[in-house]
């Protein structure tokens, strides 16, 4: 079965630094990969997916990740952080024959500092 | 830009009821999901419905639960006789016919329910 690991449960940096959220995932074949977003109170937000093609992956509100086979990872990064970009950050995984049966990381918490 | 929407967006009930969320995907959808989260664990796959029945299930999803598609709009997830460890957050889900299996998931915001 497949498994998502984000290594990192909470991760600070001030506004306007860099930022780099890691995951991993295990599977055999080549997964569909998603990185979604979540406000307090809030469903869940899309901000990419990686499904074939181009590993280097563009979203929403000026966020990307990177899809290394070498390194079982899809890491999402930002250039610089603004505020309203505290939330929880989920990685999922999904077959190839199944994206709604998603498997999602433990999440990665996000605190902007000032 | 079109919704997934869930109500309500809390329910609190005692062990022991049944209890009914409801979701209503958007329009277009034809396959729809329930996902659940328990307070500061991961979101977890619960079921997946398509044309009318349930196409998969995770082992979490028991005889204590069930989904319906009572008309063209809404997707009910019906728990029978709830316990404490069904509190957590609800999200109800569904994705875009013809792209289907290779759709992202758009997500409602959830219903909390509140087991006592």
């Amino acid at each position: 079965a497949q498994s998502v690991t984000q290594p990192d449960i909470h991760i600070t940096v001030s506004e306007g630094a860099s930022l780099e959220l890691r995951c991993n995932y295990s599977y055999g074949a080549t997964p569909y990969l998603f990185w979604y977003v979540q406000s307090p109170g809030q469903g869940l937000q899309l901000l990419l997916k990686y499904f074939s093609g181009d590993t280097l992956v563009q979203g929403i509100k000026g966020f990307e990740a990177e899809f290394k086979r070498s390194q079982s990872s899809f890491n999402l990064r930002k250039p610089s952080v603004h505020w309203s970009d505290a939330a929880e950050y989920f990685c999922a995984v999904a077959l190839n024959t199944n994206a709604g049966k998603s498997t999602f990381g433990d999440g990665t918490t996000l605190t902007v500092k000032p | 830009e079109p919704e997934v929407t869930q109500t309500p967006s809390h329910q609190v009930t005692q062990m022991g009821q049944e209890v009914i969320l409801r979701c209503v995907p958007i329009s277009n959808h034809l396959y729809f999901y329930w996902y659940r989260q328990i307070l500061g664990q991961k979101v977890e796959f619960l079921v997946s419905f398509y044309n009318n029945e349930i196409s998969e299930k995770s082992e979490i999803f028991d005889d204590q639960f069930s989904v319906e598609r009572p008309d063209g709009s809404n997707f009910t997830l019906k728990i029978r006789s709830t316990k404490l460890e069904d509190s957590a957050m609800y999200f109800c889900a569904s994705n875009v016919p013809g792209q289907g299996d290779n759709s992202p998931l758009h997500f409602g915001n959830g219903t909390r329910l509140t087991v006592t």
